[in-house]
């Protein structure tokens, strides 16, 4: 079955450089999330987008933005980047309507030297 | 006082235990997930309950909506069940939202 799917699965960048995560939802889900888990954190919720309007905002910082694009997929655009933002960024998928269940991503491994 | 709490933080066993991990949670939900994590790796989902219980092969979960609890069960436990397991709740205001425990960490040794 597919699943998730994150590019790139690593990445690692300089501080004040840009980064662009990416994240392709299972095949009909119109609702995808992004969490943030930095070394020995709990994840932490960042944003989400339902149908392509951001649906709900966590702790993201405003270096941060994000969006959906038409064919569901969702793209995490960090700039400035920060030591602290180190972390590992799963994003989930989710049919709206039809579960409550999530299905993350493998995940994208940041590391900010 | 962290809104999904879970007990222990760290937990070891021998090959075959039968392992118990609890949640407790202060929001109201809507569902309830348990989430495996080996080191360095994703998130993968075990169980999403809102109430009752689930079973899929060696895990069991059971979620009391009442007490807000719920306890994840490896029974015959292997070393390859080593990882950490996330409880991590849907609160009912929340939107759809995710809040996670703390996790904990697990080490079955052979």
């Amino acid at each position: 079955a597919a699943g998730v799917i994150q590019s790139p699965r690593h990445l690692i960048k300089e501080k004040r450089e840009t980064a662009t995560l990416k994240c392709y939802p299972i095949p009909r889900h119109d609702t995808v999330y992004w969490y943030q888990q930095g070394p020995g954190q709990d994840p932490q919720f960042l944003i989400s987008f339902y149908e392509k309007m951001q649906s709900d905002k966590g702790s993201i910082p405003d270096r941060f933005s994000a969006q959906q694009f038409s064919d569901y997929h969702s793209e995490l655009n960090m700039s400035s980047l920060e030591l602290g933002d180190s972390a590992l960024y799963f994003c989930a998928s989710r049919e709206q309507g039809k579960a409550y269940e999530q299905y993350f991503g493998p995940g994208t491994r940041l590391t900010v030297t | 006082k962290n809104e999904v709490e879970q007990s222990p933080q760290n937990l070891t066993a021998q090959e075959g235990e039968f392992i118990t991990i609890n949640c407790s949670y202060s929001v109201g939900i809507s569902a309830l997930h348990w989430l495996q994590q080996h080191p360095g790796g994703g998130i993968v989902s075990l169980f999403m309950l809102s109430s009752g219980k689930k079973k899929h092969g060696r895990l069991i979960a059971t979620i009391n909506i009442q007490e807000k609890h719920s306890s994840l069960h490896i029974t015959a436990s292997h070393p390859r069940d080593s990882a950490v397991y996330i409880c991590a709740v849907r609160s009912r205001g929340g939107k759809d939202k995710l809040i996670f425990g703390t996790g904990t960490r697990l080490q079955v040794f052979p």
